[in-house]
């Protein structure tokens, strides 16, 4: 079946711009991660998702950074008043609901900031 | 979620076994070991994952000590494709951020012709 999907996969802006970036998680997955990447590291937490509830948003570096899930499904995470230090890929992912709640992910949105 | 520690860089054959090794000595009784890797720019791929048992699914084998305080990843014939970062990650079951993955630095696996 369909995987994680993200939208845009490249977004340039200039600073002080606000962007959006999509997550469609796969059907059926209840839960929803979004993380950072910084060039030659591992993604970092932001934010977390249990249905429309967000569960966790200890990563969100400041108050710039916001998400939403508003119906349970597709995911927005928003920038506004973006930096140059904003400049990363995003990933979103979604989790099987198991025990652990495996974590599948998307290809990521390459942010540029300039 | 407990600390792993993971060699920074390792080589493999072509159609030789692969074995990743990860270390993770405060391990609870409640945590599971997960494996992930990432190809270039792509994202984290799934590989596997246990909490005691070994496991084994279309990708790779799972060996976790009897004490599970270190686990080794097994690809038995790795392929070029295979060339990644692979991170060990361990995990508690339960909690409002249950599936939050920590990622530390990895291995790099290079796998050469």
């Amino acid at each position: 079946g369909a995987g994680v999907s993200q939208s845009p996969r490249y977004k340039v802006t200039k600073r002080g711009q606000d962007v959006a970036l999509r997550c469609d998680p796969i059907s059926g997955h209840v839960s929803l991660y979004w993380y950072r990447q910084a060039l030659g590291q591992g993604p970092e937490f932001l934010t977390y998702f249990n249905y429309e509830a967000q569960q966790d948003k200890s990563g969100l570096p400041n108050d710039r950074f916001s998400a939403e899930r508003p119906e349970g499904s597709i995911s927005t995470l928003t920038i506004q008043r973006t930096e140059q230090r904003d400049s990363a890929m995003y990933r979103c992912a979604s989790g099987d609901g198991g025990r652990t709640d495996t974590q599948y992910f998307g290809p990521g949105t390459r942010l540029t900031v300039l | 979620d407990a600390k792993t520690t993971q060699p920074p860089s390792m080589d493999c054959a072509e159609g030789r076994a692969a074995n990743l090794p990860c270390n993770h000595s405060t391990i609870s009784g409640n945590e599971y070991v997960y494996w992930y890797r990432q190809i270039h720019s792509q994202g984290p791929q799934y590989i596997i994952h246990g909490l005691k048992n070994n496991e084994t699914n279309e990708m790779a084998s799972l060996i976790i000590t009897e004490d599970r305080k270190s686990s080794t990843l097994i690809l038995p014939h790795a392929t070029l494709r295979d060339t990644a970062v692979y991170y060990c990650i361990v995990i508690g079951a339960g909690g409002t951020s249950y599936g939050k993955l920590t990622f530390g630095q990895g291995t790099i696996l290079t796998v050469h012709p």
